[in-house]
C-alpha cells in the first residue's frame, strides 16, 4: 500500500547547525514529494517540493534530496534559527494524483 | 494568512450532537481536501473535491457527510461521533491535484484547522 513515514519523531538541534530530517517512503512509483511544517496552533504550510526526475531542490536555506535506489527523502536547513522549531512532514502523491499521503511527522526543536 | 480560513477553530459537542465545520478559500482554486488529524498519527485524508465534484471518500463513516456547495466553500457535517472522532480537522486547497504540473504551483495550502472534541 501506499505510506510514508519518518526515522525519528524528534531531532534537537542548536541554532545555527543544520538539520537533516528524514523521511523514507515505500511507493516505488512515486513520483511527487512535498515536505510541510507545521506550527504550534497552525496548519501544514509548505516547504519545498521535488518531482521523481530529480535528486535535489534547493530553496531559501531549504535543500530536498530525493534518493529514489533507497527510496528516501530527506530536507536539509541550513543554519537552523529557533523560528524553525514545528513539526516536519513528507507526503507523496496518491496513485490516483488526487491527494497527499503524509508521513508521521519530525518534531524539530531548536535551542538558542 | 494562508488564504484559507477555518470556523470554528475549536468545537466541543456531545455524541448525539449535530454540527458543522466550514472552510473557505479566497484563492481562486479549484480542489479542496478534508484531513483529520490525531495526537502522533500522520494526517489522514477524508475527502477531496474538484469543481465542487467530490472525487475522492478515503473510506470515512458516513457520521461524516461533506458539502461543497461553490469551489470556495467546503462542509463538513457531523452528526453523533464517537470521543474517538476528537481530533484537529485540516481544511486545505489547491489550484489543481498536488504534483500536476508544474514545481510548487499545486501545493496544497492550509487552514488553521479546528480542534474537536467529542464529549
Amino acid at each position: 500500500g501506499e505510506s510514508v513515514g519518518l526515522h525519528l519523531p524528534t531531532l534537537s538541534v542548536q541554532e545555527g547547525d543544520n538539520s537533516i530530517i528524514n523521511c523514507a517512503y515505500s511507493n516505488s512509483a512515486s513520483d511527487y514529494f512535498i515536505w510541510y511544517k507545521q506550527e504550534s496552533g497552525k496548519g501544514p504550510q509548505f516547504i519545498i517540493d521535488i518531482r521523481s526526475n530529480m535528486d535535489k531542490r534547493q530553496g531559501q536555506r531549504v535543500t530536498v534530496l530525493l534518493n529514489k535506489t533507497v527510496k528516501h527523502l530527506s530536507l536539509q536547513i541550513a543554519a537552523t534559527q529557533p523560528g524553525d522549531s514545528a513539526v516536519y512532514f513528507c507526503a507523496e502523491r496518491n496513485q490516483a494524483g488526487t491527494a497527499l499521503i503524509f508521513g508521521k511527522g519530525t518534531t524539530l526543536s531548536v535551542s538558542s | 494568512e494562508t488564504g484559507v480560513t477555518q470556523t470554528p477553530r475549536h468545537l466541543v459537542m456531545g455524541m448525539t450532537n449535530k454540527k458543522s465545520l466550514k472552510c473557505e478559500q479566497h484563492l481562486g482554486h479549484n480542489a479542496m481536501y478534508w484531513y483529520k488529524q490525531s495526537a502522533k498519527k500522520p494526517l489522514e485524508l477524508m475527502f477531496v473535491y474538484s469543481l465542487e465534484e467530490r472525487v475522492e471518500n478515503n473510506s470515512v463513516p458516513s457520521r461524516f457527510s461533506p458539502e461543497c456547495p461553490n469551489s470556495s466553500h467546503l462542509f463538513l457535517h457531523l452528526h453523533t461521533l464517537q470521543p474517538e472522532d476528537s481530533a484537529l480537522y485540516l481544511c486545505a486547497s489547491s489550484q489543481d491535484f498536488p504534483g500536476l504540473a508544474g514545481d510548487g504551483v499545486h501545493e496544497q495550502f492550509f487552514g488553521p484547522g479546528t480542534r474537536l472534541t467529542v464529549l
